[in-house]
């Protein structure tokens, strides 16, 4: 089956500094990455779509320069929380899409936990 | 608006059988789809629905009715390990999913 990983799967950064988590289909190539971002409790909520080699899309109530996605090929994307502060801890989940007929599922990284202090 | 319901949490017995429904309102329709999701980890593709009727694959059956806006996951013989949440998310006309809030099912001895 295809394989989506993100790396780190933790990271605990300090208010003001930037965090990189990445994206990958391991075994497939993703024209399309998801971003979701799932608090405690809470259901997923979509923050941006990707194409590759395109500027992501993203959700209304969702800063564009604060969280950077770039899905510069098709087996990467990367989002970039920049000057992180502590109400952005969350659990940042990545999905990705492959082409072709039929291909209809989202396949989903095990996410990685953010913490702010 | 775009809307997705199902119940916040079931509780059931282990080896006893459960169905956990969803309702939808959406701009246009591509599918149905269920997740799992356990505590801290990220969901896990369980069904895929686009016609009316039956899926069944093992212990886990997914139900669709388009003209009612439903559809429903059963899971059979249940195991503790199936306590988890459950997600429903429909596809809409711009292939974008649709996500309900998850059921928390809990299993009990």
């Amino acid at each position: 089956g295809a394989v989506v990983s993100q790396h780190p799967s933790w990271v605990i950064c300090k208010s003001g500094t930037s965090v990189k988590i990445e994206c990958r289909s391991l075994d497939f190539q993703a024209t399309t990455m998801f971003w979701y971002r799932q608090f405690p409790k809470q259901s997923l909520m979509l923050m941006a779509t990707s194409n590759e080699g395109s500027k992501a899309t993203y959700e209304q109530g969702v800063e564009k320069d604060k969280f950077l996605i770039n899905h510069a090929s098709l087996t990467l994307s990367t989002l970039t929380v920049t000057s992180a502060h502590p109400e952005d801890s969350s659990f940042y989940i990545c999905s990705a899409r492959g082409q072709g007929d039929g291909f209809y599922e989202q396949y989903f990284g095990p996410g990685t936990r953010l913490t702010v202090t | 608006g775009q809307n997705i319901d199902q119940p916040t949490e079931m509780t059931a017995t282990e080896g006893a059988i459960v169905q956990i429904n969803c309702t939808y309102q959406t701009s246009g329709f591509n599918g149905l789809f269920w997740y799992q999701q356990h505590a801290g980890e990220a969901p896990t593709f369980l069904s895929y629905n686009v016609l009316d009727g039956l899926e069944e694959k093992g212990r886990f059956s997914s139900f669709l009715s388009r003209s009612k806006g439903y559809s429903y996951l059963l899971l059979k013989e249940l195991q503790m390990k199936d306590s988890a949440s459950y997600l429903c998310a429909v596809r809409d006309s711009n292939y974008q999913l649709i996500w309900g809030a998850g059921t928390k099912l809990i299993i009990k001895p």
